[in-house]
């Protein structure tokens, strides 16, 4: 986990507000995710980047953005925050040339609460 | 069909008991399924995967079972301890060395007690 770190870990924001989730990586990986998991929904994914100039969206992309700043750091944005987005957030990374095929290494997770 | 359907929600187990958590699946494409680990406060982990071409993986204490012609597969966990307490998801995707989007499953909570 210390090699995918997330920011914040926990935030409270209200409605309408526009938040920034953001996630880096040492590991050195091209490929970056973020997934929301609510209790008995399992992980979801939002966003996925398989390199700097590749963004696509994920199954429940409605009502977020992404930002690929570098190979390391993938950011994810909330616009306008509405109460349905409260929910936990993880951003992962995965290494296309080796290791376990599709095996994904998970951040410790962001906390988000909208009020 | 892209569904990874996964039970019991929620199991608890007796120290040194046997824990199954079953997944099924539609997508005869799926060619990879991996199980994660989930802690509480942390990031889902890798713990085992297995592919269509084999039955049965076993790593320690943990085994997958694959059924193919049924579409199910199930992680057991032999001699369960404490420590094995935890969130487990089953997941599952196609192409084994080139695909990057993996079907979760909702999870199950197992607790071991002492």
């Amino acid at each position: 986990d210390a090699d995918v770190t997330q920011t914040p870990r926990n935030r409270i924001t209200k409605t309408g507000k526009r938040i920034m989730l953001e996630c880096s990586q040492t590991k050195g990986h091209d490929r970056m995710y973020w997934y929301r998991q609510d209790p008995g929904l399992g992980l979801q994914l939002i966003y996925y980047s398989f390199d700097v100039k590749d963004i696509n969206k994920g199954e429940i992309s409605d009502g977020y953005s992404v930002s690929r700043q570098a190979q390391a750091k993938f950011s994810l944005s909330l616009e306008s925050a509405i109460p349905n987005q409260t929910a936990l957030y993880f951003c992962a990374t995965s290494d296309s040339r080796g290791g376990a095929p599709n095996e994904q290494f998970f951040g410790p997770g962001t906390r988000l609460t909208v009020l | 069909q892209q569904q990874v359907k996964q039970s019991p929600q929620s199991l608890i187990v007796q120290k040194g008991g046997i824990s199954i958590i079953n997944c099924a699946y539609e997508n005869t494409a799926f060619d990879y399924f991996p199980w994660y680990q989930q802690f509480p406060g942390k990031g889902p982990a890798l713990l085992i995967a297995i592919r269509p071409d084999v039955s049965e993986k076993k790593e320690g204490r943990f085994t997958i079972s694959f059924n193919k012609s049924a579409k199910q597969f199930s992680l057991h966990i032999m001699d369960s301890q404490p420590g094995d307490s935890a969130t487990y998801f089953c997941a599952a995707t196609t192409g084994w060395d080139s695909n990057y989007q993996l079907i979760w499953g909702a999870g199950t909570k197992l607790i071991i007690k002492p």
